[in-house]
């Protein structure tokens, strides 16, 4: 299994463009989170899915961010317009089940707005 | 109070020693309580955890101890080897799910 992967690794931006993470899960995987990042908050929960469909978004820290998961294979976290507060590591992980199963973590996307 | 506080942030040990890593928390309807382990560049990886229905568990040269009544636990390291090297972070969440509370990490490095 490839694991959780994320793309781009790295993502330099000015402020004020649209940024847009992209994840896709291991197969199989029923859930999927999306986590941030940060020196000053450390590791923050945004969002999760289930079956696809958002379950929790409490941690989306405001209207400039939002998520999506058109399919099993693949989710979406966009930042429009960016900010150079949004700078930080995003993570997307996935588990099988929400719980008695291991969350697994892809490597991340490191943002940073200008 | 959704908090995880964690303690050192960061620790110096030397090969061979034990490396000792706090966490408390405060809502009591956490159930679920595992310690991730992250390289740099990396994501966080599951290393260990432990359910409050027992007060220890051990896995290779890694235990966590569980102390309901304070609201405790932490994480051992025996025999602490220089790729243990890394963050490491302690989290907690309720109905054992995948919904973590994350505390703010300690580095460990580990001198040969």
């Amino acid at each position: 299994d490839a694991g959780v992967i994320q793309s781009p690794r790295h993502e330099v931006t000015e402020m004020g463009q649209e940024v847009t993470l992209r994840c896709k899960p291991i197969s199989g995987h029923d859930y999927l989170f999306w986590y941030r990042q940060t020196m000053m908050r450390g590791l923050e929960l945004l969002i999760y899915f289930n079956n696809n469909v958002p379950i929790d978004d409490s941690g989306m820290p405001e209207d400039r961010f939002s998520a999506k998961m058109p399919n099993a294979s693949f989710s979406t976290l966009k930042i429009q317009p960016s900010e150079p507060r949004d700078s930080a590591v995003y993570f997307c992980a996935s588990s099988r089940t929400f719980s008695n199963s291991p969350l697994h973590f892809g490597n991340g996307t490191r943002l940073t707005v200008t | 109070q959704q908090q995880v506080k964690q303690s050192p942030q960061s620790l110096i040990v030397q090969k061979g020693g034990i490396s000792i890593i706090n966490c408390a928390y405060e809502n009591t309807a956490f159930d679920y309580f595992p310690w991730y382990q992250q390289f740099p560049g990396k994501g966080p990886a599951l290393l260990i955890a432990i359910r409050p229905d027992v007060s220890e568990k051990k896995e290779g040269r890694f235990t966590i101890s569980f102390n309901k009544s304070a609201k405790q636990f932490s994480l051992h390291i025996m025999d602490s080897q220089p790729g243990d090297s890394a963050t490491y972070f302690c989290a907690a969440s309720g109905n054992a799910g995948n919904m973590l509370t994350f505390g703010g990490g300690t580095r460990l490095m580990v001198k040969p």
